[in-house]
């Protein structure tokens, strides 16, 4: 079964702190895919990015930064110089490789962490 | 581009009433659709999930049920509402072929008292 941890609740820094969210999935699938979703206060869910098992390559984007392990199965996500719109719940999610035309059976099913309630204060 | 809607965005229901959320997308074909809750703990529970019209698959069983009618359209219902029932709604969608992002609607928030 897949399973996705994402370990800090909350997390609380001031304006222009760097931060990192973790994320770390069980999976027994060799091909999968990995997402981060953020929701702000308005509540619909926005994502971010989405990285597949085969591409283990950083990326960069603007403040927001991603680490993908496969060695240690995490997924990690880092804000350099945060700021107050950051705040909001990040959630790490884990998609099996989808349906019958991609060789799965789960119709791209999204497994979500609990996600990580970060506050930015000013 | 694709848009998603979802209503009401916000209900308040007695409990033992019926429940009718409906969620269109625009823009797209054949796409799967979702169903989440996301209770007062944030995790987001997959409900229902499509991949085309009349085809619902269950994840957990609960007191709610799921249709699709229309291609884009996807309808979550339920004859008599709980206390347990209240939540975040949120409705998303993705392409066909699976294994890419789903993308989600403003969601429904429902209080049953």
């Amino acid at each position: 079964a897949q399973k996705v941890t994402q370990a800090q609740t909350e997390i609380s820094v001031v304006e222009k702190e760097d931060v990192t969210l973790d994320c770390v999935y069980e999976t027994r699938d060799t091909t999968y895919y990995l997402f981060w979703y953020k929701q702000p206060p308005s509540g619909e869910l926005v994502f971010l990015i989405r990285r597949n098992s085969f591409d283990e390559q950083n990326e960069i984007s603007g403040r927001y930064s991603w680490n993908f392990q496969k060695s240690t199965s995490s997924f990690n996500f880092t804000i350099t110089a945060s700021q107050v719109v950051d705040s909001a719940v990040y959630f790490c999610a884990l998609s099996e490789a989808g349906g019958p035309m991609a060789g799965g059976t789960s119709y791209g099913k999204l497994t979500f962490g609990q996600g990580t309630i970060l506050t930015v204060h000013p | 581009s694709q848009t998603i809607h979802q209503w009401p965005a916000t209900l308040v229901q007695p409990v033992g009433s019926p429940l009718s959320l409906e969620c269109t997308v625009e823009g797209t074909s054949n796409p799967n659709l979702y169903w989440y809750r996301q209770a007062a703990g944030r995790g987001l529970q997959l409900l229902f999930y499509s991949v085309g019209i009349g085809q619902i698959s269950s994840e957990v069983p609960q007191n709610l049920s799921a249709s699709r009618p229309q291609d884009r359209q996807f309808i979550l219902s339920s004859k008599k509402l709980l206390l347990s029932d209240s939540g975040f709604y949120l409705c998303a969608w993705s392409p066909l072929v699976g294994g890419v992002e789903q993308f989600f609607g403003p969601g429904t928030r429902l209080t049953v008292l």
